[in-house]
Order: C-alpha cells, then sequence, then structure tokens
C-alpha cells in the first residue's frame, strides 16, 4: 500500500518567494496533519484537517502560512512570502480518525535563503 | 500546560547492551501514548499506541511500557539496525491533537 506522499522532497528557494507543499494521503484515511520539525523546537503541529475540513489551525505561525484541503486525496501548505526562519522539514501526515496513530510522509526538506 | 519531558537525549549502547528510554508527561487526561521511530531524512514511523497505566506492548526487541505518569521504551539486545531517534506523544483527552516529545536519539555500536 502506498503510504502517505509528500512534494517536492527538498525546496530551496529565496527570501519573498512563494512555496506550495503538497501532500496525498493514504486512501480511506479521513484527518490529515501538517508538522515542522526542526532541532530546536522538534515536532510542531501546524494545522490539521477532519473530512477535508479545517479544524484547529492555532499552530499556524502567521498570516504568510495557509493550508487548503480541496478532497479527500490532496493537500497544500503554502508559505508566501517565505523568510529564512521558514527553513525546516515539513511532514504531512494521515490517520483513519483523530484518535489514532498518525502514518507520516517522507516530508519535505525547506531551504530559504 | 500538556507537556511532553523525553530522557535522555541522546545514549550509545553497545551492541546486545539493553536500555531503556524514558517519556515522562504532564496532561489533562491521557487518552494515548504513542511510540515513533524516526531515521535520518524520514518521517515517524509508528511503532505503539499505549492507553492505560499497566498495559505493555512489544515488537520485536522493543517493549513500550505506561503508568499513570510516564512511558518507558525498553530495548533488549540491540542491534546496529536499531540506532534512531525514537519519540514519544500523548493525546490529552480534551484534545484531537497529539503533543510530541523532542527525542532520544539511540545509537547502537558494533
Amino acid at each position: 500500500d502506498a503510504g502517505v506522499i509528500q512534494s517536492p522532497r527538498h525546496e530551496v528557494t529565496e527570501m519573498g518567494q512563494e512555496v506550495t507543499l503538497r501532500c496525498k494521503p493514504i486512501s480511506g484515511h479521513n484527518s490529515l496533519f501538517w508538522y515542522r520539525q526542526t532541532m530546536m523546537r522538534g515536532l510542531e503541529l501546524l494545522i490539521y484537517f477532519n473530512n477535508n475540513v479545517p479544524i484547529d489551525d492555532s499552530g499556524m505561525p502567521e498570516d504568510r502560512f495557509s493550508a487548503k484541503m480541496p478532497n479527500a486525496s490532496f493537500s497544500t501548505l503554502k508559505i508566501q512570502p517565505s523568510e529564512p526562519r521558514d527553513s525546516a522539514v515539513y511532514f504531512c501526515a494521515s490517520s483513519p480518525g483523530t484518535y489514532y496513530e498518525q502514518y507520516f510522509g517522507p516530508g519535505t526538506r525547506l531551504t530559504v535563503t | 500546560e500538556d507537556q511532553v519531558t523525553q530522557s535522555p537525549e541522546a545514549l550509545r549502547l553497545q551492541e546486545g547492551e539493553s536500555s531503556s528510554l524514558n517519556c515522562s508527561y504532564t496532561v489533562s487526561g491521557l487518552r494515548g501514548l504513542f511510540w515513533y521511530r524516526q531515521d535520518p531524512g524520514k518521517g515517524p514511523e509508528f511503532l505503539f499506541t499505549l492507553y492505560s497505566a499497566g498495559e505493555e506492548k512489544e515488537k520485536e526487541r522493543l517493549k513500550a511500557t505506561l503508568t499513570k505518569k510516564e512511558s518507558f521504551l525498553h530495548i533488549t539486545a540491540p542491534k546496529p539496525e536499531d540506532s534512531a531517534t525514537y519519540l514519544c506523544a500523548v493525546r490529552p483527552n480534551r484534545d484531537d491533537k497529539i503533543i510530541f516529545g523532542k527525542g532520544t536519539r539511540l545509537h547502537i555500536l558494533p
């Protein structure tokens, strides 16, 4: 079975540019989570969706960050404009429901110069 | 405030040398504690879920246990391929979100 798919795996961009990260959850999972991981802060939840509806975006650091889930098989996380402090690894995870374990994708390593 | 603390931050063991990793938590009611393994350059991989004090789960050389304030991940006779970062996470009663600890970096020397 295919796991969570994320693209791109690596992204290098200049400060001020728009960045879009993509995620395809495991088929049949109805909860989707976006995380950011840094050495200093570990794994931080940014936003999560249930049945394509955003439930909690309190972890989104600023208005520069936005996320959408137009259907059950696709989600995007957008940063506009990007800043060097956004450099991190961004993970998408999905689960059969919010009470269950989460399955993570391979992550997108973002570097903003 | 809900909190998860893992110790030690890093641990080096010889192959075959058993040990335990600790996860201490402070939450307003526990609705699940999770252990994950993360290899460099990869996403966390789910290992176990524990729900109540006294519960134990095993997988190969790993055994996870749970008390009312902490969980242990016991590693018996580890091999070099067990080297990874092990993450603990908790789900409070009041929330659908899970809170991750910062992990323990485990290195098994051959």
